[in-house]
């Protein structure tokens, strides 16, 4: 069964750091590019962090550029996000999430299939 | 980054309705808009990517149509199990914006 399980979430003060893991399993993490997502209390989706098969481009939102790191370890099948410099508004649940190439004779569309659970991130004093 | 907005935010409908919801790209984005179907404690899942190609087990009555800037998804005969947020996503740039959500509720 194609799985991705998030963990590492749970109460953080502003100012503190956290870091998240995903790990994936019953597919090949490492021929993936994966990302991270976030929903705050009461809010949408919120695209974060994207990075590519080989860890060779990486990609933030603004909100999160310079205080979280997104990172991958294809050898233990796991993503990891390294967060920093928390603020309140980074109280979110965080899931990580794959992207699938969609081939079509044009080329491809890409979309994250597989997503997981969720791991909830709370930062307060 | 590219706008994307959906309207409505909520609606209120009834099982065996049929409804849409539309989402605008501030700049064309082709056929690159992929729909999901989020519910209160689950994973979101993907219905559509493509703008218009349907997910391997998504049912038939969920559709998706558009390019360039205007998109919509419609769902005929909504089921019980169809209340939820539906957000669109675009995946023509690198950092893909969400829509800020439609929330179907029932009436």
């Amino acid at each position: 069964e194609v799985q991705l399980v998030e963990s590492g979430g749970g109460l953080v003060q502003p100012g503190g750091s956290l870091r998240l893991s995903c790990a994936a399993s019953g597919f090949t993490f490492s021929s993936y590019s994966m990302n991270w997502v976030r929903q705050a209390p009461g809010k949408g989706l919120e695209w974060i962090s994207h990075i590519f098969i080989s860890s060779s481009a990486i990609y933030y939102a603004h909100t999160v550029k310079g205080r979280f790191t997104i990172s991958r370890d294809n050898a233990r099948n796991s993503l990891y996000l390294q967060m920093n410099s928390l603020r309140d508004e980074d109280t979110a649940v965080y899931y990580c999430a794959r992207t699938y190439p969609f081939k079509v004779p044009s080329g491809a569309y890409y979309a994250m299939d597989v997503w997981g659970q969720g791991t909830t991130v709370t930062v307060s004093s | 980054d590219i706008q994307m907005t959906q309207s409505p935010s909520s609606l209120s409908a009834s099982v065996g309705d049929r409804i849409t919801i539309t989402c605008r790209a501030g700049q064309s984005i082709s056929t690159y808009l992929n729909w999901y179907q989020h519910q209160p404690g689950k994973a979101p899942k993907l219905l559509i990517y493509g703008a218009s190609n349907l997910q391997t087990g998504v049912p038939s009555r969920f559709s998706g149509s558009g390019s360039g800037t205007d998109f919509t998804l419609i769902i005929r005969s909504l089921q019980p199990e169809d209340f939820a947020t539906y957000y669109c996503r675009e995946s023509y740039s690198t950092r893909g914006t969400f829509g800020g959500g439609t929330k179907v509720e029932i009436k």
